[in-house]
């Protein structure tokens, strides 16, 4: 157990409604992810942090932001969600070996968002 | 860009037999990589991670092994049990050896 919760587990939302999921660590690694899963097209980087307030993109940003304002939480939010954001979403952290390279990344047991 | 490819997409075995799982990337300027269970509904859990300066890891009755040259890794699976069946997840950092990119898996089911 990596000490790695998301909130919500399940959400049901309407088209133009902003979201926000909550990721919530409690060994204080460094890096945080937020990852989407959908059929046919497997895990994809939405953005990453590594570190309080440092932040970078991953290959499907479009359509959401994110902030870290202290090491334990990392927020995902859906300005106004879509139903093409319908998916489940994956948290996962991970810390930094010598040589600026990642650990071993471990996920949270993810939310499943409906945009109907 | 990188692309990561599991074969097969579905695999089906008896139990007890020993089996391997296949993962291919296109580019070999990896950090490392890493192989995933994820159950039906679940999450992924982390199985082994191979340093892109080793060549093999092992945990228990799995192996992975590592051809950063070929852009190759499997996964090795002894005597194969009904519990591992589940979806087995390659992925390998990024340019930057920061975030993961992965293949969309290989379905393993092990019938008693």
């Amino acid at each position: 157990d990596a000490g790695i919760t998301q909130s919500p587990r399940h959400k049901v939302t309407e088209t133009g409604t902003p979201v926000t999921l909550r990721c919530h660590q409690t060994e204080n690694h460094r890096y945080m992810y937020w990852y989407r899963q959908d059929p046919g097209h497997g895990l994809r980087l939405i953005h990453y942090s590594y570190g309080v307030k440092d932040t970078d993109k991953g290959e499907v940003s479009d359509g959401y932001s994110v902030s870290r304002s202290k090491t334990e939480d990392f927020l995902l939010t859906l300005e106004s969600a879509t139903s093409s954001q319908t998916s489940v979403y994956f948290c996962a952290i991970s810390d930094q070996l010598a040589g600026g390279l990642s650990d071993t990344q471990y996920f949270g047991p993810g939310t499943r968002l409906t945009v109907l | 860009k990188q692309e990561v490819t599991q074969i097969p997409a579905a695999l089906s075995v008896p139990e007890g037999e020993n089996l391997v799982l296949n993962c291919s990337f296109t580019d070999s300027a990896i950090y490392n990589l890493q192989w995933f269970r994820q159950d039906p509904g679940k999450g992924l859990t982390s199985l082994l991670l191979i340093q892109s300066s080793q060549r093999e890891q092992t945990s228990g009755r799995l192996n992975a092994s590592l051809d950063k040259s070929s852009g190759r890794s499997t996964l090795y699976i002894a005597a194969s049990q009904p519990g591992d069946s589940a979806t087995y997840l390659c992925a390998v950092t990024n340019q930057a050896g920061t975030a993961l990119i992965f293949g969309k898996g290989t379905t393993l089911s092990v019938s008693s």
